[in-house]
């Protein structure tokens, strides 16, 4: 079974602080991806990867970073953290090709005061 | 644009009435689209994919290119059915996903 792992299941941090958010599968996708999931909004891709060191902006990449160094881990950075980017993260990773579901991790909820 | 509607985001049903999740999706082309599924305090999970024509938990999807729909079904809800769905699209690189903005279901006992 697939399995997509959020290093932190709830964070709190302050304005104008470095985030990391941290993510890792284990079944050799290709493509990992950073969702935000707010109510009424439902979920907005942030960034997506498909292969180590590639990137690709989503629909909302503003305010946000993120790194692939290694195939199994993809890393959100929120570079200077503000209150309206209070929500919850959800990463996701697929194999490479058509028709391939993604497989979430559980999220990770995240404060900023 | 590749976009998907969940028009209603709130939908109450009394257990073993039948129940539609409503799904509309703009796309050019033959589109890949899923039903994800997420209860109460668990992960976001795959429930079904429309090329699969397959019955998941007593439910069923069918694509009608005519009215781009994509509505799930089920004839007869039960309590644990309540959850947050959403309807997804896969885009033409195979990469990306988009979903809809989630109708929450309740299954009154």
């Amino acid at each position: 079974d697939v399995k997509v792992t959020q290093s932190s299941r709830y964070l709190v941090k302050r304005t104008g602080e470095k985030v990391f958010l941290e993510c890792v599968q284990d079944m050799d996708h290709e493509n990992m991806f950073w969702y935000r999931q707010d109510p009424g909004l439902g979920l907005r891709l942030i960034y997506f990867s498909y292969d180590v060191k590639m990137k690709e902006k989503g629909d909302i990449p503003e305010g946000y970073s993120v790194s692939r160094e290694k195939k199994e881990r993809f890393s959100l950075i929120l570079e200077s953290a503000s209150t309206n980017q209070t929500s919850m993260y959800l990463c996701a990773s697929s194999f490479g090709g058509g028709n391939s579901p993604l497989h979430f991790g559980n999220g990770t909820r995240l404060t900023v005061t | 644009a590749q976009r998907v509607t969940q028009p209603e985001k709130l939908l109450s049903v009394f257990k073993g009435a039948p129940v539609e999740l409503k799904c509309n999706y703009s796309y050019s082309g033959s589109p890949e689209l899923f039903w994800y599924v997420q209860y109460s305090r668990q992960r976001l999970q795959l429930l079904l994919r429309h090329i699969s024509r397959e019955s998941i938990k007593g439910f069923t999807a069918d694509l009608n290119k005519g009215e781009t729909s994509f509505h799930l079904k089920k004839p007869f809800a039960q309590e644990e059915d309540s959850a947050m769905y959403y309807c997804a699209l896969m885009g033409y690189t195979g990469n990306q996903f988009y979903f809809g903005t989630g109708t929450s279901l309740t299954v009154i006992p």
